[in-house]
């Protein structure tokens, strides 16, 4: 989805290496959110943002952080990379509503390989 | 806690075929049902939800699910599956109420439709 893009697209690493992802969205949502993806797993989430100021822990921010630029812009660091941090990384998005729940809109994707 | 299953991993049905793939949930309380599509190489696109009301949703691509509160379930399905439809399938869920905003998701389930 051309609206939330993530940089880098492809990371190999070496572990104790720091490495940073980046997540930009042009649709002006105030929520945005970190998971991984590993194979027969799904998605877990490990961090998200309501706006600015408010950073939530996920189900698995052990090793990792994140910092909120912006509106538009949410960033994961991996302090220490270690080899089962290898996974597919998104970023999504979302818009709060006072009736229901919104969908999220995801990105492409940031393959990460520790080695 | 909440959780969702996935009981397939894998399902296979030829074109033009009725389509199922199934999905339990667990929640202390009503829940939001998605259910998201993720073709290779690519983030996770939104295909329906269930928030409240009619039980049959309708959303992209033809797809539909229906939400069953007393089986726990909201399986996805699709009159007359295409080849395009080939892709890996995921229901999530969330708790409805305040201070619940975590989604959680199943493990998915990889739908091949073959020619």
């Amino acid at each position: 989805d051309a609206d939330v893009t993530q940089t880098p697209r492809n990371r190999i690493t070496k572990t104790g290496k720091r490495i940073m992802l980046e997540c930009s969205q042009t649709k002006g949502h105030d929520r945005m959110y970190w998971y991984r993806q590993d194979p027969g797993l799904g998605l877990r989430l490990i961090y998200y943002s309501f706006d600015v100021k408010d950073i939530n822990k996920g189900e698995i921010s052990d090793g990792y952080s994140v910092s909120r630029q912006a509106q538009a812009k949410f960033s994961l660091s991996l302090e220490s990379a270690i080899p089962n941090q290898t996974a597919l990384y998104f970023c999504a998005t979302s818009d709060p509503t006072s009736g229901g729940e919104r969908e999220q809109y995801f990105g492409p994707g940031t393959r990460l390989t520790v080695t | 806690a909440q959780s969702v299953a996935q009981p397939e991993d894998q399902v296979n049905v030829a074109e033009g075929n009725p389509l199922t793939v199934k999905c339990t949930y667990s929640v202390s309380g009503n829940p939001y049902l998605f259910w998201y599509v993720q073709y290779p190489n690519r983030g996770l696109q939104f295909l329906l939800k269930y928030i409240t009301g009619d039980n049959l949703v309708k959303g992209s691509y033809g797809f539909e699910a229906e939400f069953n509160k007393s089986q726990t379930s909201f399986h996805l399905k699709k009159p007359s599956a295409l080849v395009s439809d080939s892709a890996l399938y995921f229901c999530a869920v969330r708790k409805i109420g305040a201070g619940s905003y975590q989604l959680t998701f199943g493990k998915g389930t990889k739908l091949s439709v073959i020619p």
